[in-house]
């Protein structure tokens, strides 16, 4: 039982290029998350998903595409990359509501040029 | 608007002693609160939570204390230990039917051994 799995650990983007980062979790829950962290800012919530097929903008949205095509897995998109895209990237999911406890991946640490 | 503040963003504390973490919330229909540990190069993991029927709640050297009134709630370690060293978010959540946790800006609690 891996978890919550997050590829790339670690990348390197020059603006305007785009990239995936993935999630899976093998722990059949239904919700699924993508955060950023930022020095100072805590956890800012970028898109989220209630379930296979659905998604819906969190709190930083803009530059931001998602996919869930599989329960199991959640697509985060950069079409077009920014320095301000520099963070660290956590995915998360949970079983029921959001207000459950939510499970961390390991994250993706992002660096814009 | 952050609705969920930790407003110390260090504090440091001898091994042995009581370790206590503040967080505000601003949002009363808040009903459910949690507190995540992380360390560095890692993601956030679950450590105690509280619903608000409650004013206490404790899991061996954690307690997690809510005041509704002030809509504020503490983290209480003890004895603390050099392996909590890390960085504390508190996070909120509204009744049911809401999918998103709120996070804090987080405190990072260092262990002076």
């Amino acid at each position: 039982n891996a978890g919550v799995t997050q590829t790339p650990k670690f990348r390197v983007l020059k603006t305007g290029q785009s990239m995936t980062l993935l999630c899976a979790q093998d722990m059949n829950h239904e919700y699924m998350y993508w955060y950023r962290q930022d020095p100072g800012m805590g956890l800012r919530l970028i898109h989220y998903s209630v379930g296979e097929g659905t998604t819906a903008k969190g709190e930083v949205p803009d530059g931001y595409n998602v996919s869930r095509l599989k329960k199991q897995n959640f697509l985060l998109g950069l079409e077009s990359a920014a320095p301000s895209q520099t963070s660290v990237y956590f995915c998360a999911s949970s079983k029921n509501r959001g207000g459950e406890t939510q499970y961390f991946g390991p994250g993706t640490r992002l660096l814009v040029l | 608007d952050q609705q969920v503040k930790q407003n110390s963003p260090s504090l440091s504390v001898q091994e042995g002693r009581i370790s206590i973490l503040n967080c505000d919330y601003t949002n009363s229909m808040f009903d459910y609160f949690l507190w995540y540990k992380k360390y560095p190069a890692e993601g956030p993991t679950f450590l105690i939570s509280i619903s608000s029927i409650k004013d206490k709640n404790e899991d061996g050297r954690f307690t997690v204390f809510l005041n509704k009134s002030a809509k504020h709630l503490s983290l209480h370690i003890v004895p603390s230990q050099p392996g909590d060293s890390a960085v504390y978010f508190c996070a909120a959540s509204p009744p049911f039917g809401n999918e998103k946790l709120t996070f804090g800006t987080g405190t990072r609690l260092t262990i002076i051994p």
